[in-house]
């Protein structure tokens, strides 16, 4: 079945990076898009950016870009979501989720990870 | 500020119906970017509710139902269920931000 596995819960100082992994399985992985999104603890969603796996197009939030970087392994069948120079402000649970693309105006997120918890502290 | 504007709450007996709207502007919902709909209960993962406005996934209760009209976007759950009680969140893109993703800030829902 169609699947994304996050890794593992992270701890990073302020000022540190960190990144987190996405990995896909059940589907053509450079068929569909990946999103990240974000949440902090007790607030609502974040869209925080997105990857074309097939041909490596992105685009940020301009709430964390110039410290985001997306990449993908598309033999590993692998979204990535690095983000650089941590704040308090950015401790959330990290979402990757798949892109069902219908028109440039109608794509929606069908498929999500199980979230990642990134604590800056 | 969410670029997509939500109630932060809502609520309504069992068997009522309830709409939660998300209010954008004409650089999102005004457009052309269709909306979608998730819904999320505690410490768990959002699932997609409502796609392309109106549509929704297999095994989502036809209870829910999505439309759209001008810059604005409804949410509407008829025969509520306690199950119901959750937060529920629009989403669509905006071309002032060169087709970036927008939330809006979420809806809890609750079922007296």
């Amino acid at each position: 079945q169609v699947q994304l596995v996050q890794s593992g819960a992270e701890v990073k100082k302020p000022g540190a990076s960190v990144k987190i992994s996405c990995k896909a399985s059940g589907y053509t992985f450079t068929r569909y898009s990946i999103h990240w999104v974000r949440q902090a603890p007790g607030q609502g969603l974040e869209w925080v950016g997105w990857i074309n796996t097939g041909n490596d197009d992105r685009k940020y939030s301009q709430n964390v870009e110039g410290r985001v970087t997306i990449t993908r392994d598309t033999v590993a069948r692998t979204a990535y979501l690095e983000l650089k120079s941590l704040r308090s402000e950015d401790a959330a649970v990290y979402y990757c989720a798949r892109d069902n693309y219908v028109a440039y105006y109608y794509h929606y997120m069908d498929v999500w990870g199980e979230g990642t918890t990134v604590t800056v502290s | 500020q969410s670029v997509l504007t939500q109630p932060p709450s809502v609520s309504g007996a069992p068997g009522q119906r309830v709409t939660i709207t998300c209010k954008g502007s004409t650089s999102n919902i005004g457009a052309g970017y269709d909306v979608h709909w998730y819904q999320q209960f505690p410490g768990r993962v959002p699932k997609l509710l409502v796609h392309g406005n109106t549509n929704r996934p297999s095994g989502v209760p036809d209870r829910f139902s999505g439309s759209t009209s001008g810059t604005s976007a409804s949410l509407v759950i008829s025969g509520l269920q306690a199950e119901d009680e959750a937060h529920y969140y629009c989403q669509s893109y905006d071309t002032s931000l060169s087709g970036s993703g927008v939330f809006g800030g979420g809806t809890k829902l609750t079922v007296l």
